[in-house]
């Protein structure tokens, strides 16, 4: 596609559910990252992806959240048992590699809230 | 301690003026720096990518310096527009496996 396309943009869940947010990359960008937003705040790293190998998984908060990238396309963010403080914009960016230089392009994000 | 700060936190400025937005690191090592523009409720957009040896890269209105030595750069943005109204965001590349990104800057143009 033209751009990232993340989806849901939107997802409003009751505390204790499960909930998969995808991330569809530009065609060709071999690097994919997910990042979360809280209202407000800064972005803070959660994976990155070249291919379909995750070398950094450093910034998973905890066990509940998880990643998976297929075809080296596609990536799904699943978040198990979710929390309140869960809460938060959900992004996700590509490049054309993970090398230094490359431009990474996000996209809108899906906001989840957690009741 | 925060590896990549910006200040002001928060700016606001009327139309048609210029400001200037700070960006201080320590990430090491570096190889690029980069400033992004996110609209409320959108994804951050590049405004422009500066390797270690480059001193000043321009997009349209928007001129971001860099002072590797002190570890500093700015974005300096000309006769601003209402549009401008953002967030400014500052990230630190550390060989592409990890970006340092900043808290940023909430910019607010006023007509």
């Amino acid at each position: 596609g033209a751009g990232v396309s993340q989806s849901p943009s939107n997802k409003v869940t009751e505390k204790g559910k499960d909930v998969e947010l995808r991330c569809d990359p530009i065609s060709g960008h071999t690097a994919l990252y997910w990042y979360r937003q809280s209202l407000g705040q800064g972005l803070e790293f959660l994976i990155y992806f070249q291919g379909n190998s995750a070398p950094d998984k450093s910034g998973l908060p905890s066990d509940r959240f998880s990643a998976e990238r297929t075809g080296g396309s596609v990536s799904t963010l699943t978040i198990q048992r979710t929390q309140q403080e869960d809460s938060a914009v959900y992004l996700c960016a590509s490049s054309l590699g993970g090398g230094s230089g490359n431009t990474i392009y996000f996209g809108e994000g899906s906001w989840l809230t957690v009741v | 301690k925060n590896q990549v700060e910006q200040s002001p936190q928060s700016l606001i400025i009327l139309e048609g003026k210029n400001c200037t937005l700070q960006c201080n690191y320590t990430v090491s090592p570096f190889s690029n720096l980069r400033w992004y523009k996110q609209d409320t409720g959108r994804g951050p957009v590049s405004l422009t990518i500066m390797t270690f040896s480059e001193n000043t890269k321009s997009n349209g209105r928007y001129t971001a310096t860099l002072d590797a030595d002190t570890k500093q750069s700015s974005l300096h943005i000309t006769a601003s527009q209402l549009s401008d109204s953002a967030s400014y965001i500052c990230v630190i590349d550390n060989y592409g496996q990890n970006f340092v990104f900043g808290p940023g800057t909430r910019l607010s143009v006023l007509p």
